[in-house]
């Protein structure tokens, strides 16, 4: 059982439509992070929230951190094929910075 | 910079053969993570070092074992290679305090 539960597990869409992935857990974070890998390489940071109910925008990313710091969720507007990828989160459990734990991924895939 | 750089990128060993993956970051970071990535997922901690001189087992360390050579390196060895090995690996640096993790571009690893 992964600790981070992410969903959809895979999500094909066409350019322009909107859609939200969702992660969510049993267990408090004391951050949450949202990376995205391309193929062949290693994931990259998009954002971290740190905050219960924090929001950022990433221009036409936003990511939203539950109130109560278990649940997170990235909201794409008008997707774009630029925006094809694995998109992961990952969290630092409450009392534990040392590691941190990944959930299991979306594979999104935005065709023109 | 080159940020985290990681050898080799692939890897093909028969069963019970044994190598050393190795990477090294030039952000003068204190800790550094190896992971490994499987379909459907996400990333597993195999292993971790908080700082130089010490290394701590992750979610997934049977089978593995890390050496943090100096600030710069740290080395993930497979003794005697089984199949369930066959994995993607990747290294990652973090600066304390600090959030983000930086990931080296990943070894393709197939134990047949």
């Amino acid at each position: 059982t992964q600790l981070l539960e992410q969903s959809p597990q895979f999500l094909s869409i066409q350019e322009g439509e909107n859609l939200t992935v969702y992660c969510n857990s049993s267990s408090v974070f004391s951050s949450l992070q949202w990376y995205r890998q391309e193929p062949g390489e290693g994931p990259v940071l998009l954002v971290t929230v740190v905050t219960g109910g924090e929001v950022k925008k990433l221009k036409r990313l936003t990511f939203q951190f539950g109130d109560a710091r278990k649940d997170s969720s990235l909201h794409i507007t008008a997707a774009q094929p630029g925006d094809t990828g694995l998109y992961l989160c990952a969290g630092f459990v409450s009392g534990s910075a040392r590691q941190l734990t990944f959930g299991s991924g979306t594979q999104l895939t935005v065709l023109p | 910079n080159a940020g985290v750089t990681q050898t080799p990128k692939f890897q093909v060993l028969k069963t019970g053969q044994s190598m050393t993956l190795q990477c090294a970051q030039d952000m003068n970071h204190n800790s550094m993570y190896w992971y490994r990535q499987d379909p459907g997922m996400g990333l597993r901690l195999i292993y971790y070092s908080a700082s130089e001189g010490t290394t701590d087992k992750g979610e997934v360390p049977n089978g593995y074992n890390v050496s943090r050579l100096n600030k710069r390196e740290f080395s993930l060895r497979l003794e005697s290679a089984a199949p369930s090995q066959t994995s993607v690996y990747f290294c990652a640096s973090r600066d304390w305090g600090a959030y983000e993790q930086y990931f080296g571009p990943g070894t393709r690893l197939t134990v047949t």
